[in-house]
């Protein structure tokens, strides 16, 4: 099985909101990551945790605050969000024990912000 | 610098017809070499992966690709396209030296027509 799902599949929000994106996956995967993909264009690193750990963070705005509270859990909490924000946000997952590196991604987030 | 290049942003074929899909990379060590293929609005799927050994490497969904070390290149092939491979492929690289990213190419939009 190599799922990883993302709850909500479409967010609307307001900039003064505060909202969760969530991601999960059974796997036992131990290094999780979130990316920003706008239209027609690859996806782009946002945060990598790697043993429940925060190691990499790629200089994203405070407003987006990830979280991975067990193993198998990722969130990005949101708030104060700019319309520029929108986009579809993709976790993924990697077997950080294996030096294969392939990462399995979940279905997106598409999100928008008003 | 390690970097992905797809020449091709979008490509035209006629169902049933064989398709190629170019992808360049530029990387100071033997690079692990990825194909994804994203639908609208969906995450990526993994089509293949490339460490070592045979160079001719088979995925999922009917897909190859041939990793030719002396032309920096690692082509997708698929002999007879279906209009359901309408979709964007991601060819990606990596593990970067920090926090074992990957690299994404810029993507080419397959179009299939009947």
């Amino acid at each position: 099985d190599t799922e990883v799902t993302q709850t909500p599949k479409h967010l609307v929000m307001g900039m003064t909101n505060k909202k969760s994106l969530k991601c999960e996956q059974h796997m036992g995967h131990r290094a999780m990551y979130w990316y920003k993909q706008k239209a027609k264009k690859p996806p782009e690193l946002m945060f990598v945790y790697s043993y429940e750990k925060l190691s990499i963070n790629e200089s994203v705005p405070s407003r987006f605050s990830p979280e991975c509270p067990n193993s198998s859990l990722l969130n990005l909490h949101l708030h104060a969000l700019q319309p520029e924000d929108s986009a579809l946000y993709l976790c993924a997952s990697r077997d950080a024990g294996q030096s294969s590196y392939e990462q399995y991604f979940g279905p997106g987030t598409r999100l928008t912000v008003t | 610098a390690q970097s992905v290049t797809q020449p091709d942003i979008h490509i035209t074929v006629s169902e049933g017809a064989s398709l190629e899909l170019r992808c360049n990379y530029s990387y100071g060590a033997t690079p692990y070499l990825f194909w994804y293929v994203q639908s609208p609005g969906q995450g990526l799927q993994l089509l293949l992966k490339y460490f070592s050994g045979d160079t001719l490497v088979q995925g999922i969904k009917g897909f190859e690709a041939e990793f030719k070390r002396s032309q920096s290149s690692f082509n997708l092939r698929k002999p007879s396209v279906h209009w359901s491979d309408a979709a964007e492929y991601f060819c990606a690289v990596g593990p970067m030296e920090y926090g074992n990213k990957l690299v994404f190419g810029a993507g080419t939009i397959l179009r299939v027509k009947s």
